[in-house]
């Protein structure tokens, strides 16, 4: 398996613009995560999804951040307009329903989008 | 609320032990993981732990669990080069449920 696939790999903006981001899980993984990585407040989930439905997205920072997973293999999160303060790494990340048996149901990342809004 | 605290920096010498701590506060924890990150690169599942566990390890590895405290390390033993990144520290409630990270400790590792 390829792992979870992000794209860009890397994004430079002006602020204002809209910008897409992109995931593929993992076949067969059920559960998709959003994560945001900066300096000043580390790795904050921002939404995540179960069987393509929205479970959590508290952790969007407002209305200009938005996510969808129109089906198994593919998610976006679209922010517009853009601002200076999204600058950030955006990690995608998904795993397995974990079973009935205890298990540490390993969380798997992409390798992430450096988004730079200028 | 939930909250995980590291320090974040950590400056060891090439083949000495490396300790990495981390405290959390959400009790009802099941899983505790450490994640490496290499510079660049997404994050990499290192080890993990059950919270009804005090201690594992894995090879070069070593976590120590103390509940009592909601206190977990991370020992490295025989620290190489190769061994510099920023490790996280992060706790989750169920296998379904999303991690809650600390900010991370950046290993430097002194030839």
């Amino acid at each position: 398996d390829a792992g979870v696939i992000q794209s860009p790999r890397h994004e430079v903006t002006e602020m204002g613009q809209e910008v897409t981001l992109r995931c593929k899980p993992i076949s067969g993984h059920d559960y998709l995560f959003w994560y945001r990585q900066t300096m000043m407040r580390g790795l904050e989930l921002l939404i995540y999804f179960n069987n393509n439905v929205p479970i959590d997205d508290s952790g969007m920072p407002e209305d200009r951040f938005s996510a969808k997973m129109p089906n198994a293999s593919f998610s976006t999160l679209k922010i517009q307009p853009s601002e200076p303060r999204d600058s950030a790494v955006y990690f995608c990340a998904s795993n397995h329903r974990a079973g009935e048996l205890r298990s540490y149901n390993e969380q798997f990342f992409g390798p992430g989008t450096r988004l730079t809004v200028l | 609320g939930e909250d995980v605290e590291q320090s974040l920096f950590l400056s060891v010498r090439e083949g000495d032990s490396s300790v990495i701590n981390c405290t959390y506060t959400d009790s009802s924890s099941t899983y505790l993981y450490w994640y490496k990150q290499e510079p660049g690169a997404g994050l990499q599942l290192l080890t993990y732990i059950f919270s009804n566990m005090d201690m594992k390890q894995d090879q070069r590895l070593t976590v120590l669990l103390n509940k009592k405290d909601k206190h977990l390390s991370l020992r490295i033993a025989d620290t190489q080069t190769g061994d510099s990144a920023i490790y996280f520290c992060a706790e989750r409630f169920s296998g379904n449920t999303p991690l809650v990270f600390g900010k991370g400790t950046r290993l430097s590792v002194i030839a």
